[in-house]
């Protein structure tokens, strides 16, 4: 089965810290995709990223950078100089590359960056 | 390039009464996938429609069922409104060919409120 688990709950930083939400997966398959989502208040989840499990190379997107380790099973998710306007719930999520096969969510961490 | 729509975005309903939430995907996309949000259990699969069939479906009871018109758009219903089924109902749609793993975009939910 698979699973995705983010341990952190909650985080609160001061503005212009940098920040890493953790996350760690568990799937017996040996291709999938991982994803980062990010849902502010209004409810929409709004995509970040999609990496493939044969594609280890670190992602940079102007303050956001993914750390993909396969041998940690970890996809981890830094923003570097936060502002308020990260706040919001980020969620990682694991999906089989095979088959018609939905998301799976990890709960989720609450991001807030107070000014 | 407009993203996925739904309405409505807010509703309140009594136990016992049923729901239909709607879901227009981004234009071109033939898969639409269905996820409950809730407190308690987080983010979970309802079921998905590809070409107007359901291709698969999640672990939740009978009431719950949607279907798929010829344009992609989509709809799911609840009947027998329970006071647990109150959650953000999120529709996502995926890229054309309807291959696992393409990218998926989330709408911005629907509200539902069972009292």
């Amino acid at each position: 089965a698979q699973k995705v688990t983010q341990a952190q709950t909650e985080i609160s930083v001061v503005e212009k810290e940098d920040v890493t939400l953790d996350c760690v997966y568990e799937t017996r398959d040996t291709t999938y995709y991982l994803f980062w989502y990010k849902q502010p208040p209004s409810g929409e989840l709004v995509f970040l990223i999609r990496r493939n499990s044969f594609d280890e190379q670190n992602e940079i997107s102007g303050r956001y950078s993914w750390n993909f380790q396969k041998s940690t099973s970890s996809f981890n998710f830094t923003i570097t100089a936060s502002q308020v306007v990260d706040s919001a719930v980020y969620f990682c999520a694991l999906k089989k590359s095979s088959g018609n096969t939905p998301l799976v969510f990890g709960k989720g961490t609450r991001l807030s960056v107070i000014a | 390039k407009a993203g996925v729509t739904q309405t409505p975005r807010y509703l309140i309903k009594t136990r016992g009464q049923q729901v239909t939430l709607s879901c227009s995907p981004i234009s071109g996309h033939r898969s639409v996938s269905w996820y409950q949000q809730t407190p308690g259990q987080g983010l979970q699969f309802l079921f998905e429609y590809f070409s107007e069939t359901q291709r698969n479906k999640g672990n939740f009871p009978g009431r719950f069922s949607g279907r798929q018109f010829s344009n992609s758009r989509s709809e799911m219903n609840v009947s027998t409104l329970e006071l647990g089924d109150s959650a953000l109902y999120l529709c996502a749609s995926s890229s054309p060919s309807g291959n696992s793993g393409n990218t998926i975009y989330f709408g911005e939910g629907s509200w539902l409120t069972v009292v």
